[in-house]
């Protein structure tokens, strides 16, 4: 089974922190993706990368990078937090190649206070 | 801009009875298109998927069907059950290299009535 594993299930940082959000893979896939999910606004990608130390804007990069050193991680950072980025993160991993599905981790809800 | 809308935030169905869920797409480079079922504090799960060659795609209780000259799937839910209560999200993707990225709906928040 593939296993992708996030870091934290809960978080709780203040307003201009520097946050990290970690993200493990355990299948060997080379691409890796960060969503978030807010009511009514769905999933929205962030990031997402393709392999090692390449990486894409997603649909609302803004007040995020991500970082990707090694195949199977895949970190999002939220320069100096804000409230406005409370919300569920979700990490997801899927092979290359036609008709793959993603596979998503449990997901990491932060609050920013 | 949404390029894969679901344009019913909810729907509540009998128990037994069939769930219908629809989605639609913009962007004709999709070609593969998936559904996930999300419950609250968890990570969404692959339910089933379906490739712009085909039409319908069954597993067990659930069908998924293709209109693409409609841009438009649904998913069906045969007979429904109070544990497929969630939210479900379509998806979509492009095979074109370099495009791997998943486009993902609002989601629909199935309830399923006993």
């Amino acid at each position: 089974d593939v296993k992708v594993t996030q870091s934290s299930r809960y978080l709780v940082k203040r307003t201009g922190e520097k946050v990290f959000l970690e993200c493990v893979q355990d299948m060997d896939h080379e691409n890796m993706f960060w969503y978030r999910q807010d009511p009514g606004l769905g999933l929205r990608l962030i990031y997402f990368s393709y392999d090692v130390k390449m990486k894409e804007k997603g649909d609302i990069p803004e007040g995020y990078s991500v970082s990707r050193e090694k195949k199977e991680r895949f970190s999002l950072i939220l320069e100096s937090a804000s409230t406005n980025q409370t919300s569920m993160y979700l990490c997801a991993s899927s092979l290359v190649g036609l008709n793959t599905e993603a596979f998503f981790g449990q997901g990491t809800r932060l609050t920013v206070v | 801009d949404q390029q894969v809308k679901q344009n019913s935030p909810s729907l509540s169905v009998q128990e037994g009875r069939i769930s219908i869920l629809n989605c639609d797409y913009t962007n004709s480079m999709f070609d593969y298109f998936l559904w996930y079922k999300k419950y609250p504090a968890e990570g969404p799960t692959f339910l089933i998927s379906i490739s712009s060659i085909k039409d319908k795609n069954e597993d067990g209780r659930f069908t998924v069907f293709l209109n693409k000259s409609a841009k438009h799937l649904s998913l069906h839910i045969v007979p429904s059950q109070p544990g497929d209560s969630a939210v479900y999200f379509c998806a979509a993707s492009a095979s074109r290299p370099g495009t791997y990225k998943y486009i993902f709906g609002t989601g629909t928040r199935l309830k399923v009535l006993a």
